[in-house]
């Protein structure tokens, strides 16, 4: 069965350090999210992308944030400099069409820890 | 007032036992209800996807949603210690947004 896959699993790294987060969807897929889920927290949504831009963002998707999709299959989460807050699990999402018609697929998500 | 409010639990239950697990909400636009199961330090996976009121079977699990009471359910039967997890509900609207709002999630333990 089609899953999303996320690499790393887990990330480490220094406050105010850049960090890349890869996203593979699944692959027939049109519309791409990110969300994260600070521990202890619900899932909040980041961002969704379509047709190589994007389509909505929160507030929490700030200037420190951005997205692409480099290649036919990638997606990814930059964070340009990181803060202790943005320690949090961060889960990419993928769906065939336009979310609500069509649920969303998360994958295992990354582990992001700022230190 | 929360967009989406679900009782955090945690819920602990005999095996065999009937789970219910509920979410309200207060925006009268959400059409679309999910509702996920996450095992601890993993990705939300579906269980059920519901368009508007309505009943919906799958095996085990049955979702109902009742929109005129902002109200939405999920009911578990015969659960096994397997069940064990935490259950998301998320909810979504037909204006055009992309995201999906999710509730805090309810633990829930089946004790063998």
């Amino acid at each position: 069965e089609p899953e999303v896959t996320q690499t790393p699993s887990h990330q480490v790294t220094q406050m105010g350090q850049e960090v890349i987060l890869r996203c593979v969807p699944i692959s027939n897929h049109l519309y791409f999210y990110w969300y994260r889920q600070i521990l202890g927290q619900k899932v909040e949504f980041l961002v969704s992308f379509y047709n190589n831009e994007i389509s909505e963002k929160s507030e929490i998707f700030d200037d420190q944030f951005s997205v692409e999709r480099p290649d036919g299959s990638n997606f990814t989460l930059k964070i340009r400099s990181t803060k202790l807050e943005d320690s949090a699990m961060y889960f990419c999402a993928s769906s065939p069409r336009l979310a609500g018609k069509e649920t969303q697929y998360f994958g295992p998500g990354t582990r992001l820890l700022v230190l | 007032q929360k967009e989406v409010e679900q009782d955090p639990g945690p819920l602990s239950v005999p095996e065999g036992a009937i789970v219910s697990l509920n979410c309200t909400y207060s925006n009268s636009a959400f059409q679309y209800f999910m509702w996920y199961r996450q095992y601890s330090r993993k990705g939300p996976e579906l269980l059920m996807y519901t368009y508007s009121s309505g009943n919906k079977e799958d095996g085990r699990f049955t979702a109902q949603v009742d929109k005129s009471s902002k109200y939405i359910s999920l009911f578990i039967r015969d659960s096994q210690p397997s069940d064990s997890a935490t259950y998301l509900c998320a909810m979504s609207s037909t204006s055009g947004t992309y995201k999906y709002i999710f509730g805090t999630g309810t633990r829930l333990k089946v004790l063998a």
